[in-house]
């Protein structure tokens, strides 16, 4: 695709529900990163993938968020026993490969919101 | 860890005037250093970036100099537009980007 495309744009859900937010890298790029931005914040790094293996999972908060990328293109978020505290925006970005000087390709995000 | 401090915001200016954004940073390695731009209903984009000592990025009239020796990459626009009006991060990768808050930028007409 042109770039990188995130869905849903924004999701509501409660709390302790399940939730997946999709990410669709740019084509050919190996390298895709999710990253969860809060309101007035920079993001932060949550996980890394390079082609399908978790290369960094580092960031992830706990054990109920969980990401896949099976075939090494669509990325799949996932979050377990949601929590008001989970609400942000949750960014997924792409790039050619992984390296210091690489330029990373953001999606518009997917606004989650936990009632 | 490795971290990025920026100049908080927010940053009102006068069209024509002078910007300048402080970015600081912490690592242990050789990162390389990146200024993204986020503008009003649009999604992270890459300004500019350097990836050595001494290295100048420059890109729509913005630059910045990695600075080692005082661990600096502080942004600069000689005369802003109001279509600058946007959120600023300074971020650096050492095979992950890590960023600073972000700093709201605002120019009046």
């Amino acid at each position: 695709g042109a770039g990188v495309s995130q869905t849903p744009s924004n999701k509501v859900t409660e709390k302790g529900k399940y939730v997946e937010l999709r990410c669709d890298p740019i084509s050919g790029h190996t390298a895709l990163y999710w990253y969860r931005q809060s309101l007035g914040q920079g993001p932060e790094f949550l996980i890394y993938f390079q082609g399908t293996g978790a290369a960094d999972d580092s960031g992830l908060p706990n054990d109920r968020f969980f990401a896949v990328r099976p075939e090494g293109s669509v990325s799949t978020l996932k979050i377990q026993r949601t929590e008001r505290g989970d609400s942000a925006v949750y960014l997924c970005a792409s790039s050619l490969e992984q390296g210091l000087d690489t330029e990373a390709f953001f999606g518009q995000g997917t606004r989650l919101t936990v009632v | 860890g490795d971290s990025v401090t920026q100049m908080e915001g927010p940053v009102t200016l006068s069209e024509e005037a002078f910007l300048t954004i402080n970015c600081t940073y912490t690592a242990t390695g050789y990162p390389s250093l990146f200024w993204y731009v986020q503008y009003p209903g649009e999604g992270l984009q890459l300004l500019l970036k350097a990836t050595k000592a001494d290295d100048k990025g420059s890109n729509k009239g913005f630059e910045a100099t990695y600075r080692k020796e005082t661990t600096s990459f502080h942004l600069e626009k000689g005369s802003v537009q109001v279509s600058d009006s946007a959120v600023y991060f300074c971020a650096l990768n050492d095979y992950k980007l890590s960023f600073g808050a972000g700093t709201t930028v605002t120019v009046r007409a």
